[in-house]
């Protein structure tokens, strides 16, 4: 059963850059069965969708973020990693990562998610 | 983007009563919705994709239905267990966009 855990620091300053890893058990990240993605959960915005990579490598993000946001993979940990550049305090949210069966668009499995305040 | 607006935004219901949200899109999405549970403290789950399929583990008194632009998420009979926020998503076009969400309360 595939279990995704999100790692990072809890505190960023702000117009630095946040970084957080999605660790992956039970299943490749390399696996041509899914996709993955980091979503965002904030009292204001709600949940928003970050961006996705493939099993290709092409990933796409949500615009709102002005090119911000880079994802990327590193097979050799099985993991995914988010890099968010130039935070400000209305980047502060609970992050998750999350995994989506390929040829579908919901949210198969979710981390428990882990929580950036940038002050 | 696709905004989804859902309705209402919380309400409160006895146990075995049945209930029923309801999830708007801002312009056509087929049936490309899906729908989550998030209980407190917890991150979302799956309930139901492409607007009405169950997915796999959620007990049957779910079921989802719509199509186009109007979609809802009916509990058949509430359990305790069902105190949670409800959300909707659409799959349709990027960037996938969520609903505020629905907060039952028991």
């Amino acid at each position: 059963q595939l279990h995704l855990q999100e790692s990072g620091p809890g505190l960023v300053k702000p117009s630095e850059t946040l970084s957080l890893t999605c660790t992956v058990s039970g299943d490749s990240i390399n696996s041509e069965n899914y996709y993955w993605a980091w979503i965002r959960q904030s009292p204001g915005k709600g949940l928003e969708w970050i961006g996705t990579i493939y099993h290709s490598g092409i990933t796409t993000y949500n615009p709102s973020l002005n090119n911000r946001a880079a994802i990327s993979v590193d097979s050799s940990k099985n993991y995914m990693s988010l890099r968010l550049d130039s935070v400000t305090a209305a980047d502060t949210s609970l992050f998750y990562c999350a995994s989506l069966r390929v040829g579908t668009t919901h949210v198969e499995v979710w981390g428990p998610g882990t929580v950036v305040t940038v002050s | 983007d696709i905004e989804m607006s859902q309705s209402p935004p919380s309400l409160s219901a006895s146990i075995g009563d049945r209930v029923t949200f309801t999830c708007r899109a801002g312009q056509f999405i087929r049936d490309s919705v899906s729908w989550y549970q998030q209980r407190p403290g917890k991150a979302p789950k799956i309930l139901i994709s492409s607007a009405s399929k169950l997915e796999s583990g959620v007990p049957s008194r779910f079921s989802g239905s719509g199509f186009g632009t109007d979609f809802t998420l009916t509990i058949s009979a509430l359990e305790p267990e069902d105190l949670a926020t409800y959300f909707c998503q659409q799959g349709y076009l990027i960037p996938w966009t969520f609903g505020h969400g629905t907060k039952v309360e028991i």
